[in-house]
């Protein structure tokens, strides 16, 4: 079974379309994250949520929405698409938000996402 | 601000033989670090963690140092095989604040048969 699994794989859409991004994890952990990988394979954190709260908020565009109907899932909303935000979007996820010894994020196998 | 730099960007070897990669960061108040393998198309792949009080991790034929004070970490990969070719990042976790992670702009290793 796929640890942290993210639909769709490829999307390609036309600028100032709406579009969604879906990710889920069956590791029971507590804690969500959304990463954003540029061109130049820099992988930059965008997001994470714990127990239905935002923990972080980078810098982002508003454009951009994460939502989680559950504990077990973590979409990424992004509104106005614009051609700069064509990258590889990763979900991961961790057991908690808090300090553990063992704190490892899981990742998805990333959504690419093609603006035109 | 953090920052994470790895070199070299890109590196090619013959199978078999012992190789080193780098990682620096600018600001050595880290939690933890953490060697990822990304292969194409693919997620990552977490490979070693290495926590702040440690010096090193090991894993078969991987072995990651941990100089946090001089901001510096190594991967070391011995006897390489094709198989190890992908794309390998560094990550580091700040002491404090949430659970965080800044990552390096990676190493992309080719081991040629």
């Amino acid at each position: 079974d796929t640890a942290v699994s993210q639909t769709p794989k490829y999307l390609v859409t036309q600028m100032g379309n709406d579009k969604s991004i879906k990710c889920e994890q069956n590791l029971g952990h507590d804690t969500m994250y959304w990463y954003k990988q540029d061109s130049k394979k820099f992988l930059k954190i965008m997001f994470s949520y714990n127990n239905k709260e935002l923990i972080i908020n980078e810098t982002v565009p508003n454009r951009f929405s994460p939502k989680s109907p559950d504990k077990a899932h973590l979409n990424l909303h992004i509104n106005s698409l614009e051609l700069g935000d064509s990258a590889v979007y990763f979900c991961a996820s961790s057991q908690a938000f808090s300090f553990t010894s063992t704190d490892t994020q899981y990742f998805g196998p990333g959504t690419r996402l093609t603006v035109l | 601000k953090q920052e994470v730099t790895q070199i070299p960007a890109a590196l090619s070897v013959p199978e078999g033989e012992n190789l080193v990669l780098n990682c620096s960061f600018t600001d050595s108040a880290i939690y933890n670090l953490q060697w990822f393998r990304q292969d194409p198309g693919k997620g990552l792949t977490s490979l070693l963690l290495i926590q702040s009080s440690q010096r090193e991790q090991t894993s078969g034929r991987l072995n990651a140092s941990l100089d946090k004070s001089s901001g510096r970490s190594t991967l070391y990969i011995a006897a390489s095989q094709p198989g190890d070719s992908a794309t390998y990042l560094c990550a580091v976790r700040p002491e404090t604040g949430a659970n965080n992670l800044f990552f390096g702009t990676g190493t992309r290793l080719t081991v040629i048969p």
